[in-house]
């Protein structure tokens, strides 16, 4: 199986920061890598997928990776970025998520 | 609007079953492959079970492999997950998940708001 790790599990950052999640496959997974945001009591949404950044979602966030090595940046904290980020690679099954990065607002 | 909602979670006793139902609607269900995804109380979330749009193929977790069953009623635009031989670590959250786009990737563009299951005596 392929494992996902996921670092810091935990940030908290000030209102305008630049925050960066990485991710690490333990294979080459190419570009088949989604990032999900969830929100307590929410079910999570995809926001990036493939190096695209989903329909609605702010130009704030981005992607950049392949291979075995991923990033997720918020170039500019906002309030409501406040949640658990989770990576999830789609290159082969059993599919398996990261363990998640908690982003909390200072 | 997308729309999947869960339901048949509850409280079940270590060893017994429970069937989780999934009801899609805004979409043309039958041609999206469909999942299960689990998320135990305050950790990480856990892929359970991918079957394809035409129930051509089935995926699981090594985790619940031979006690889970999912399956699928394109008829009916429902998505099903049969659960048996439930253990304490199954408690969980579980989501229906349609992926992105049809014969894409999968990765989860759609979610349900989640269905409790907890096993415990």
């Amino acid at each position: 199986d392929i494992q996902m790790t996921q670092s810091p599990s935990s940030v908290s950052a000030s209102v305008g920061d630049r925050v960066t999640i990485t991710c690490r496959a333990s294979q080459d997974i190419s570009s088949w890598l989604a990032w999900y945001q969830q929100k307590p009591g929410k079910a999570p949404k995809l926001i990036y997928a493939a190096s695209s950044l989903q329909s609605g979602v702010p130009s704030r966030f981005s992607g950049s990776g392949s291979g075995t090595g991923f990033t997720l940046t918020i170039s500019s904290l906002q309030p409501e970025d406040s949640a658990t980020y989770f990576c999830q690679q789609a290159n082969t099954f059993p599919l398996t998520f990261g363990g998640g990065t908690k982003v909390e607002i200072k | 609007e997308v729309q999947l909602v869960e339901s048949g979670g509850g409280l079940v006793k270590p060893g017994g079953s429970l069937r989780l139902s999934c009801a899609g609607s805004g979409f043309t269900f039958s041609r999206y492959d469909m999942n299960w995804v689990r998320q135990a109380p305050g950790k990480g979330l856990e892929w359970v079970s991918c079957i394809s749009a035409s129930s051509s193929y089935i995926y699981y977790a090594d985790s619940v492999k031979g006690r889970f069953t999912v399956s699928r009623d394109n008829a009916k635009n429902s998505l099903f997950l049969q659960m048996g031989s439930l253990r304490a670590e199954d408690t969980a959250v579980y989501y229906c998940a349609r992926v992105l786009s049809p014969g894409g990737s999968t990765w989860f563009g759609g979610w349900g708001q989640g269905t409790l299951v907890t096993v415990s005596s």
